[in-house]
Parts: structure tokens; C-alpha cells; sequence
């Protein structure tokens, strides 16, 4: 079985724009998480998506936002960035959502914001 | 206020020695899970501890589960270069919570 991909898995951005990561869970599985890790804070969960449903919202400001499509894949989209959203993003993917079943995280994808 | 705290949070040790790393949190979980995580990769699942008092033993790592589900350790017996790397532990007090993660150790090995 295929694992979690994320594309792309580098991104260099300046202030003010916009960025859109992608997640493909692994085959079978409908939960998707993302989650931002950075030095100082750690893994910081940011939205749970199942069945194309947001389930849960972590504390991050509206212009952190995801979707997920039909197919179990997942986006997230970060408009007017700032340097503080450079950081490691990371997706999971499980067969069932809440916390209680495995996760398997991607590579992640490495946003730098200049 | 971080609900998983970890300690230490660096650790630097020879080949050979023996280490404990420490999940502690005043919320009880209804489990814990360890994970290990390597430069430039996500975090991988070791262990998922459920029980109160649980321990399970993976080759040279024992993970256990406090009494009260509140805490957890990991220690590793004879530590090797390859163990290197960021363990995290996380939980979630029910089923319809997200996963909460605590801040990591970052070991070393030396050979």
C-alpha cells in the first residue's frame, strides 16, 4: 500500500501571498489531518477532515483553511501569509477520524515565508 | 498550557547507554501513542499504550502507561545511533477528540 503523499514537499513564499499544499491519504482511508510543526511550538493540529466534513478545528486564525474532495484528498490553503506560518506541514491520514485510531503522517511539506 | 508535557526536552547520550523520556499531563487519556520522528520525515507510530499499567516492549524500547493514564515513559535499553531522533507522544482524552502532541525530545546517540 501506497503511503501519505504530500505535494510539493519544498515551497519558498513571499508575505502577502497565498499557498495551497496537497495530501493524498492512503488508500482506503476517509480522515485527514493536517498539522503544523515549528521549533517552538511543536505539532499544533490545525483541521480533522472525514467524508469531505470538517470534524475539528485547532486554533488558528481563518486564514489557515482546508477542504477535502470526494476522493478522500485534502488540501490546505494559507492566504496572506506571514513569516511566522513558516513551518513543517504535516497531514496524517487514518481509517477512522477522533484521536483514537492510527495515524500515518506524510514527508511534509517545508513552507519558508520570506 | 501545553496538556502533553515532555522531558527532557534534548538528550545527548553514548552508544550503549540506557535512556527514560518522560509524557506527563494533569488530563487523563483514554491512551497514549509514541512516535518517532526522523530529519526531513513525519512522525512514525511506535507504540499505542491503552491500559492503565500497561507495558509493552518493542525490541530494546519499553513504553508504559501510568496507573492513571496521565503519563507515559519510553525507555530504551543499550541505545544506538539509530535510535536518533524526535519522539513525541500524543493523546486524546475520548475518541471524538483530536490528537494533542507534546513538544518532543530530541535524543542523540553518539557513536
Amino acid at each position: 500500500k501506497a503511503g501519505v503523499t504530500q505535494t510539493p514537499r519544498y515551497l519558498i513564499k513571499t508575505r502577502g501571498q497565498q499557498v495551497t499544499l496537497s495530501c493524498s491519504p492512503i488508500s482506503g482511508h476517509r480522515s485527514v489531518s493536517w498539522y503544523q510543526q515549528t521549533p517552538g511550538q511543536g505539532l499544533q493540529f490545525l483541521f480533522e477532515y472525514f467524508s469531505e466534513t470538517q470534524r475539528n478545528k485547532g486554533n488558528f486564525p481563518g486564514r489557515f483553511s482546508g477542504r477535502q474532495f470526494s476522493n478522500s484528498r485534502s488540501e490546505m490553503n494559507v492566504s496572506t501569509l506571514e513569516l511566522g506560518d513558516s513551518a513543517l506541514y504535516l497531514c496524517a491520514s487514518s481509517s477512522a477520524p477522533g484521536g483514537q485510531e492510527t495515524q500515518y503522517f506524510g514527508p511534509g511539506t517545508r513552507l519558508l515565508v520570506l | 498550557t501545553q496538556l502533553l508535557e515532555q522531558s527532557p526536552q534534548f538528550l545527548s547520550i553514548q552508544e550503549g547507554e540506557n535512556l527514560t523520556v518522560y509524557c506527563n499531563s494533569s488530563s487523563v487519556f483514554s491512551s497514549l501513542q509514541w512516535y518517532r520522528q526522523e530529519p526531513g520525515e513525519g512522525p512514525v507510530l511506535l507504540v499505542t499504550v491503552v491500559t492503565g499499567g500497561e507495558v509493552k516492549k518493542l525490541k530494546r524500547l519499553t513504553f508504559q502507561f501510568g496507573d492513571a493514564r496521565k503519563d507515559s515513559s519510553l525507555h530504551i535499553t543499550a541505545a544506538q545511533p539509530g535510535d536518533t531522533g524526535l519522539y513525541l507522544c500524543a493523546g486524546a482524552p475520548g475518541s471524538n477528540y483530536k490528537l494533542t502532541f507534546g513538544k518532543g525530545t530530541l535524543l542523540t546517540v553518539n557513536p
